[in-house]
């Protein structure tokens, strides 16, 4: 299947500071990013679906201007978690669309802040 | 509205028994895609098996199975020989519709499998 990168995979941080996270898509390219957040035992939630060159599409609930999404390229998608607080700790994930059916995710961020 | 429901916080199965997982889903799209994915505790999200909502077949691989029962909305995941390595989080998710739309998790279940 097709390979999906994200870097870092593990990542401390002062509160106050800001944290980029960066999604690849390895050996195709995506035109449509997702971004979800997954808190301890509990299930992924969609933070915002991202695609090519245009403005990231953010769920209710989310701050997109906390959140900043940026998919320059159809390889890459970055997050950046501004100013970052305690609470802003998860696992980040994203994935990647190639066809109708296939969406693949990479491994995860685990975002600290301290 | 939840769209996703997985009833099963946690399931425990014997080593080579098989395993049902249940799932049951909200849509009024024609159009949709079910799936499975497996996460251990690295965290990484493992596709194991996708349903088509036209497709007449249910869908296997290896020892995965789905068993889906589109009037009843449900699409319940079977292991069958369960190994130690069954042992994670399973999520249930839909994409509705054609085009690039997202896919919405279930909260999961909890397999063990016991030696």
């Amino acid at each position: 299947g097709a390979v999906v990168s994200q870097h870092p995979s593990r990542v401390i941080c002062k509160s106050g500071t800001s944290v980029k996270i960066e999604c690849r898509s390895l050996d195709f390219q995506a035109t449509t990013m997702f971004w979800y957040r997954q808190f301890p035992k509990q299930s992924l939630m969609l933070m915002a679906t991202s695609n090519e060159g245009s403005k990231a599409t953010y769920e209710q609930g989310v701050e997109k201007d906390k959140f900043l999404i940026n998919h320059a390229s159809l390889t890459l998608s970055t997050l950046t978690v501004t100013s970052a607080h305690p609470e802003d700790s998860s696992f980040y994930i994203c994935s990647a669309k190639v066809l109708y059916n296939e969406q693949f995710f990479g491994p995860g961020t685990r975002l600290t802040v301290l | 509205a939840q769209k996703i429901t997985q009833t099963q916080p946690g399931m425990f199965v014997q080593e080579k028994e098989a395993v049902t997982l249940d799932c049951t889903y909200d849509t009024s799209d024609q159009s949709y895609g079910l799936f499975w994915y497996k996460q251990p505790s690295s965290g990484e999200m493992i596709f194991l098996i996708y349903q088509g909502s036209y497709d007449e077949q249910n869908a296997t691989e290896g020892r995965y199975s789905l068993n889906f029962q589109k009037a009843r909305k449900s699409a319940n995941l079977v292991i069958s020989a369960s190994q130690l390595g069954d042992s994670a989080m399973y999520f249930c998710a839909m994409r509705e519709g054609p085009g690039n739309n997202d896919m919405r998790f279930g909260a999961g279940t909890r397999l063990t499998v016991k030696p």
